[in-house]
């Protein structure tokens, strides 16, 4: 089955400092790739996702990396705010929602003001 | 996208009882999932519930610890038997569609003494 690892366990930065979360997976025929951010006592809330199909993607400060061939992804957090604080996972699935998806291990993400 | 609410939010349950866990959504959906969340860890998937198919457990998960309802396709059941102190975690369940990611209901957190 799929494996997902995600490095760093911990990431602090400056407040305005850019973050990067690292993530590798296992299965080829893995073509979906969201990201999670979990605040503390909350659901996992998707912050951007990802398709094979596409290398790169951009949500205002949020944006993630693809790289099929060395099989994977990263995301990047630009001029980081201190409600960045939190817990963030990424996944992968073969098909969207259609599947199940399997988990990295997740980093807590602490921005400093 | 969806609403997903879970029953109970929390409980504290003794050893040996069980407890069930409902999942309602707002909309139809085809698939729901069930994941675990242990303290400080991040989701492990318990099952794929198919409305109309028995549950499809993953490894390390049986049916008679985790058995799993689905008699529509706007709500779902998990019961965890005969509970140990280990069966304490967070429970979620998920919702996916054909075209669409997965969004998440709000947990149920659960303590075993």
């Amino acid at each position: 089955g799929e494996n997902v690892e995600q490095h760093p366990s911990t990431l602090s930065v400056q407040e305005g400092d850019s973050a990067v979360i690292k993530c590798t997976y296992s299965d080829s025929a893995s073509n979906y790739f969201p990201w999670y951010k979990q605040e503390l006592g909350k659901r996992p809330q998707l912050i951007i996702d990802i398709r094979s199909n596409v290398g790169e993607k951009k949500d205002q400060r949020i944006a993630v990396t693809l790289n099929k061939t060395a099989k994977h992804f990263s995301l990047h957090i630009t001029e980081t705010q201190p409600e960045d604080s939190a817990v963030y996972f990424c996944a992968a699935s073969r098909d969207t929602g259609r599947r199940a998806l399997t988990f990295g291990s997740g980093t807590r993400l602490q921005v400093q003001p | 996208s969806a609403v997903i609410s879970q029953k109970p939010s929390r409980d504290i349950c003794q050893r040996g009882t069980s407890l069930t866990i409902q999942c309602q959504v707002d909309s139809q959906v085809t698939m729901m999932f069930w994941y675990r969340q242990q303290p400080g860890q991040s989701l492990t998937l318990i099952a794929t519930a198919n409305q109309g198919s028995e549950a499809t457990y993953e490894s390390g998960f049986v049916i008679d610890k985790f058995p799993i309802s689905r008699p529509n396709l706007t709500f779902s059941t998990l019961t965890v038997s005969n509970m140990s102190p280990e069966d304490s975690s967070i429970y979620l369940c998920s919702i996916g569609a054909v075209t669409d990611t997965q969004y998440f209901g709000p947990g149920t957190r659960l303590t075993v003494l």
